[in-house]
Formats: structure tokens, sequence, C-alpha cells
């Protein structure tokens, strides 16, 4: 069974500042997808940012990019000059390529950025 | 567009009593599912529809059933509702290949 840790349960951070959250996944497999999610006070669930395991090249998505090391089993989320918007839950996910479609969450990690 | 929706947003129900949720997506995506998320845990996935008349359980089915009435709407029902299933319940859909899942709004579900 595919298992995703967080292992940062809060992080704040200034506004303008950088922050990287953490994320560390187990399988056996190779082919799957990585997903990092944002959960707003609305709750609403928000794609981030999305990278395929057999890209070597790190997905980015305007002020986010991630950090993936196939060989650790890491996937980190580089935020670039925080805003105030980016308050949230972060939640990091995996996903198997073969039409096994069972999205597996992390416990999340609790954004905050300070004005 | 409104992507997937969810009704309704709030509902305060008593152990004991029956109600059904309601998802509807207009992506056209094949795939559906259901997940609910408890406080300090990410989501947890209650059932699955790959398509169009198939359904699958989760990780956490018991207590829940769901119909997959057409291709755009997919339902949870829960028959005896227990204060173990307080919750907040997504619907997601996506395609089969990318596997990016899209998220409804949520429901938040108190059992007295």
């Amino acid at each position: 069974a595919q298992t995703v840790t967080q292992s940062q349960p809060e992080m704040s951070v200034q506004e303008a500042e950088t922050v990287t959250l953490s994320c560390t996944y187990d399988t056996s497999e190779n082919n799957y997808y990585l997903f990092w999610y944002k959960q707003p006070p609305s709750r609403q669930m928000i794609l981030v940012i999305r990278q395929e395991a057999y890209k070597q090249q790190n997905a980015t998505e305007n002020r986010f990019s991630v950090n993936f090391q196939k060989a650790a089993k890491s996937f980190s989320l580089k935020i670039s000059d925080s805003q105030l918007g980016d308050t949230a839950m972060y939640f990091c996910a995996f996903i198997l390529n073969f039409g096994n479609e069972k999205l597996t969450f992390g416990t999340g990690t609790r954004l905050t950025i300070i004005p | 567009n409104a992507g997937v929706t969810q009704t309704p947003k709030f509902q305060v129900l008593k152990t004991g009593q029956s109600m059904t949720l309601q998802c509807a997506q207009d992506m056209n995506h094949n795939s559906m599912y259901w997940y609910r998320q408890d406080p300090g845990m990410g989501l947890r996935l209650i059932y699955y529809s790959a398509s169009e008349g198939t359904t699958d359980k989760g990780e956490v089915p018991n207590g829940y059933n769901v119909s997959r009435l057409n291709k755009r709407e997919f339902s949870l029902r829960l028959e005896s509702a227990a204060p173990s299933q307080t919750s907040v319940y997504f619907c997601a859909s996506s395609e089969l290949r990318p596997a990016t899942q899209y998220f409804g709004p949520g429901t938040r579900l108190t059992v007295l």
C-alpha cells in the first residue's frame, strides 16, 4: 500500500519570504503522479501543482515549484514571494497511473503567512 | 463551467436518520469519487466510480452507499446516520488519464 507523510503539521513565514513544505511517500511502483492541493479556510480543495513520476524536470506553476527526488521518494513544495492568500492547509497526494485511481493524501501542513 | 457542485453545503442529522449527498460535474469526466475529511487527517476515499454504471469501495465504505446515476451525477447515501459519520464530505471527478482530480466545495455534516 502507498503511504504519504507530511512531517510538518504547522509552519509560518513572513509575507514575501520563501517557504518549503516537505512530503515523502512510499511505493514500490514506478509509474505514478504526485500532487499538492491547497485548502484555504473556504474549505475548497484547489490543485496547486502536479508532477508525473516519469518526468525528471521539476514542475513549476508561477510562484509554486516542486523538488521531486524520485530515488529518495521526496516531493517538496516551494512557495516563493509568499502572499497572504497562500495561508491554507496544504496536502500532498499520490496516485498510481495504472487505472487504479485511488488518491492517497498526507495529513497536511497548516501554513500561515504573517503580514 | 461550474466544475464539481455539491448539495447541501451544511446538514445536521439526528442519529438514525438518513440522507443523500448529491454531486454533479460538468467536465465530462468518466471517474467520480466520494471522500471524507476528519480533523487532523487527510481525505479518505469512501467510494468511487471509474465509469458510468460501475462503483467500487474505497478505504472507509462502511455505513455508506452510492449511486452513479449517469455520467454527470454521483450520490452518497447514509441509510442510518451515526455520530462517527460527522465529517466534511468531498466529491471529486477526473479523467482516467491524466489522473488529476477536481473537487467540489464540500458538505459539512453533523450527526447528533
